[in-house]
């Protein structure tokens, strides 16, 4: 079985301050992938980053970099410089060994303070 | 623009209904999903399907069926709608192979009074 775990229920972050949102995982699939997705106040799920367990670096995109460190299972997200459209509900992700089903977290709500 | 559409954004059913939430993908995607989110729960796996007329159980099946008889077409159904039902339900497709292909829909809230 696959879990997710985000520690940090809410955070306000000043703006244009960098931001690290916090997942670990648990899976015992060798090959797994890790998401982050967006959640704004309108509902829609946003795709921001995916990084493969045997990825060596580190993915980024954009303003988004994905901290990942295998052996501790974190898969922790950073925003850089944020933005007052970046507060939104932030919920990280795995799929396991066939990419089926993703397992999400609890999320965390982050609101970016002017 | 690729697309899942959920037919209803707002949804009010009352205690017994059968209820039906429609989900459209235009991508031709193998794989379509269910979800169910609550607030401090995240998002749930209710069934999900990996080809036509398939379909597997995923967290927490139970009050729930689904239909999927077009590829593009997967339905969540509620036999009898009762109140711990009130949640959002969102819709998901991806292709059978691709990471990021993972597509969801803009979620439908039921509530069940």
């Amino acid at each position: 079985a696959q879990k997710i775990t985000q520690t940090q229920p809410g955070m306000f972050v000043q703006e244009k301050e960098a931001v690290t949102l916090d997942c670990t995982y648990d899976t015992s699939d060798p090959s797994y992938g890790l998401f982050w997705y967006k959640q704004p106040s309108s509902g829609e799920m946003i795709f921001l980053i995916y990084q493969g367990s045997y990825d060596q670096q580190n993915a980024t995109e954009g303003r988004y970099s994905l901290n990942f460190q295998k052996a501790r299972k974190s898969a922790n997200l950073v925003i850089s410089a944020s933005q007052l459209g970046d507060s939104a509900m932030y919920f990280c992700a795995m799929s396991g060994f066939g990419n089926e089903k993703l397992t999400f977290g609890t999320g965390t709500r982050l609101t970016i303070i002017p | 623009d690729v697309k899942v559409t959920q037919s209803s954004r707002y949804l009010v059913k009352r205690t017994g209904e059968k209820v039906f939430l429609e989900c459209v993908q235009d991508m031709d995607h193998e794989n379509m999903f269910w979800y169910r989110q609550d607030p401090g729960l995240g998002l749930r796996l209710i069934y999900f399907s990996y080809d036509v007329k398939m379909k597997e159980k995923g967290d927490i099946p139970e009050g729930y069926s689904v239909s999927r008889e077009k590829k593009e077409r997967f339905s969540l159904i509620l036999e009898s709608a009762s109140t711990n039902q009130t949640s959002m339900y969102l819709c998901a497709s991806n292709p059978l192979e691709g990471a990021e292909g993972y597509t969801f829909g803009s979620g439908t809230r039921l509530t069940v009074v």
